[in-house]
């Protein structure tokens, strides 16, 4: 069974400073990675998407990167604002096409 | 706009009231799924339809059903519900196998008495 693991847990940081949000999984066969934005009590945005063949995706101020033999991805987030304040969920989709989450990390961005 | 579009979005019920949560898609994706989530838990998977008339559960399928009629409709049904189910309920479908990722819904905050 696929596990998904989100470090750390919850992140506190001054505006301006970059954010570097960590996703680990267990199992390497998957078929891609979703990075979700998730305000207070409200749905899921997608962010990123990342395909198993693809090493990273960009969108602006995001840049995921994926090491799918380590097991290993990482969302930054450049000059962060207090906008950004939110929690940040790693979704994988592996290749039985079952969906596994992590549990998300907690971002504060301090103004 | 391409959406999953859930209602309604805040209910409050009493125990042993019979419920739906209806949750429609305007992307044409063959698969839909519903999830709940809690807090320390995580979002957990509780039933998802891979096309019409076809539905299998997830992880945390009981005291719910789903039906899937059409291609854009997946209603939650909880024939009756208990405060355990008081949840955050997310509807979510994808093109066939996922390679374009998931599209959510806004959420269903579910509360029974």
């Amino acid at each position: 069974k696929q596990e998904v693991t989100q470090i750390p847990a919850a992140l506190s940081v001054p505006e301006g400073e970059n954010l570097v949000l960590n996703c680990s999984f267990t199992d390497s066969a998957i078929y891609n990675l979703q990075w979700f934005r998730q305000d207070p009590g409200k749905g899921l945005t997608s962010l990123l998407l990342i395909q198993s063949s693809q090493r990273e995706q960009t969108s602006g101020r995001l840049n995921a990167s994926l090491d799918k033999s380590s097991g290993r991805s990482t969302l930054y987030i450049a000059a962060s604002q207090p906008g950004d304040s939110a929690t940040y969920l790693c979704a994988v989709l592996t290749n039985d096409y079952k969906l596994s989450f992590g549990a998300g990390t907690t971002v504060t961005v301090r103004a | 706009e391409a959406q999953v579009t859930q209602n309604p979005r805040y209910l409050i019920t009493v125990t042993g009231k019979k419920l739906t949560v209806t949750c429609s898609q305007n992307m044409n994706h063959e698969y839909m799924s519903w999830y709940r989530q809690d807090p320390g838990l995580g979002l957990r998977q509780i039933y998802y339809s891979m096309n019409v008339e076809v539905t299998d559960k997830g992880d945390v399928p009981e005291g719910y059903k789903v039906s899937r009629k059409e291609k854009r409709n997946f209603p939650l049904i909880l024939e009756s519900p208990s405060p355990n189910q008081t949840s955050l309920y997310f509807c979510a479908s994808r093109q066939d196998r996922g390679y374009l990722g998931y599209t959510f819904g806004s959420g269903t905050r579910l509360t029974v008495v």
